[in-house]
């Protein structure tokens, strides 16, 4: 089993859609997590970053951590063509910035 | 405040040939991440340094692979003996103590 396995994509939708976006991950000693957005031959573009459990909201992102599930979510409001791009989630034992794990990201494109 | 400049871009390297990857952090950032991206993969760590020592190392391959962080200029990334399976995008990644920013990435194409 991999240590983050992240939801097979790509994924596809209108634009103004809600957008879910999801992780699991089996290392409990994860304790920050984080999304990354990455555009076509792009480094990764930090979105979100929280510690433990709880939801951490900015502007039209949402993230979620369910530490009990080993799950970590991203919701996108009111998706834009602009938000078309590839997520990825990273997780840390250690803090943001020591070695991350990351999910092998998910293709989001957002049909105008 | 310039973001985390990667040198080259794109790199093209025979086989057998070495590869050098330059990385100049962020202004005032004293810790270095390397990761690898291989197609239709997520990234890879690789090493973390901070000025002139390697602090974990354990995603390097053991054998061709070597990363340093000087006291002065960038954290170089060399590849000895470039095969055709080294060819990926390699990115690095720059921290001051929380959030790891990331660079544009280095292409290296190993022909």
């Amino acid at each position: 089993q991999k240590e983050v396995e992240q939801d097979p994509g790509p994924l596809s939708v209108p634009e103004g859609a809600i957008v879910s976006l999801n992780c699991t991950y089996s290392n409990s000693a994860f304790q920050y997590f984080m999304w990354y957005r990455q555009y076509s031959r792009k480094g990764p573009e930090l979105l979100m970053y929280t510690y433990s459990s709880g939801n951490k909201e900015d502007g039209r992102f949402t993230a979620q951590v369910d530490k009990s599930s080993k799950y970590i979510s991203l919701f996108i409001r009111d998706s834009q063509p602009s938000d078309s791009a590839t997520y990825l989630c990273a997780m840390s034992a250690s803090g943001a910035n020591s070695k991350l794990t990351f999910g092998k990201g998910i293709t989001l494109s957002v049909r105008p | 405040n310039a973001g985390v400049m990667q040198n080259p871009r794109h790199l093209v390297r025979r086989r057998g040939q070495e590869a050098r990857l330059r990385c100049s952090p962020m202004k005032g950032h004293s810790h270095v991440y390397w990761y690898r991206q291989l197609p239709e993969e997520g990234l890879k760590f690789m090493v973390y340094l901070q000025k002139e020592n390697i602090i974990d190392e354990s995603g390097m391959p053991k054998e061709r692979f070597s990363a340093e962080f000087p006291k002065e200029g960038p954290s170089i990334l060399r590849i000895q003996q470039v095969v055709r399976g080294d060819s990926a995008a390699y990115f690095c990644a720059s921290s001051p103590k929380t959030e790891a920013f990331f660079g544009q990435g280095t292409r290296l194409t190993v022909v």
